[in-house]
């Protein structure tokens, strides 16, 4: 069974850091590309970050270009994502998910509430 | 791409045939999918590449179109489908609709 489990949420202040990591199991972590994807309170969801499996090719929405880091430990099963410069507009549920070939999400985790708050 | 949904709020009775409507913002072909989200849950795949059920999902559960213009068709509303629905184009970059949020009247 697919499992992808979120850690490293919690409150944090605005301009500070924060890293998120999301442990992979029961499939080949390394054979997948894997993204990160948020969803603000009551809102809608947004495409965060995106690695592919060997981490040869990395994207990022506009909106955290230059601020987040994505990145992944194949040996670990483990994705992560490094915050910085955080924004109360970044407050959200994060969700790692993993991407097919074709570029739809076949599996999500649980979440990983952000808040960015002083 | 804009990915736009309608409507925003769904109310329909129990045995209902519910049509959701997703359109984009130009041709995305057929890359579009279809996603439930139940309150408090990650968001689980139904439909993709605009009309292939996803593996375990019920077949009352259907997509169809092309181009802009998708529909999620839910033959016979049960009141476990209560959710939010969301559509996602991955023709060009990674986009999200808004979402439709579908409730039993």
């Amino acid at each position: 069974e697919v499992q992808l489990v979120e850690s490293g949420g919690g409150l944090v202040q605005p301009g500070r850091s924060l890293k998120l990591s999301c442990l992979a199991s029961g499939f080949t972590f390394s054979n997948y590309g894997m993204n990160w994807i948020r969803q603000a309170p009551g809102k809608g969801l947004e495409w965060v970050a995106s690695i592919s499996s060997s981490s040869s090719y990395i994207y990022y929405a506009d909106t955290v270009k230059g601020r987040f880091t994505i990145s992944r430990d194949n040996a670990k099963n483990t994705l992560y994502l490094q915050m910085t410069s955080l924004r109360s507009e970044d407050t959200a549920l994060y969700y790692c998910a993993r991407i097919t070939t074709t570029g739809y999400f076949d599996y999500w985790g649980q979440g990983v509430m952000v808040t960015v708050s002083s | 791409i804009q990915m736009t949904q309608s409507p925003s709020l769904l109310s329909a009775s129990v045995g209902d045939r519910v049509t959701l409507s997703c359109k984009a913002g130009q041709n995305i072909n057929n890359y579009l999918a279809w996603y439930q989200q139940k309150l408090g849950e990650a968001p689980k795949l139904l439909i993709y590449n605009a009309n292939s059920l996803q593996t375990g999902i019920p077949s009352r559960f259907s997509g169809s179109g092309s181009g802009t213009d998708f529909t999620l068709t839910i033959s016979s509303l049960q009141p476990e489908d209560v959710a939010t629905y969301f559509c996602q184009q991955y023709n060009s970059w990674l986009t999200f609709g808004s979402g439709t949020k579908l409730e039993i009247k």
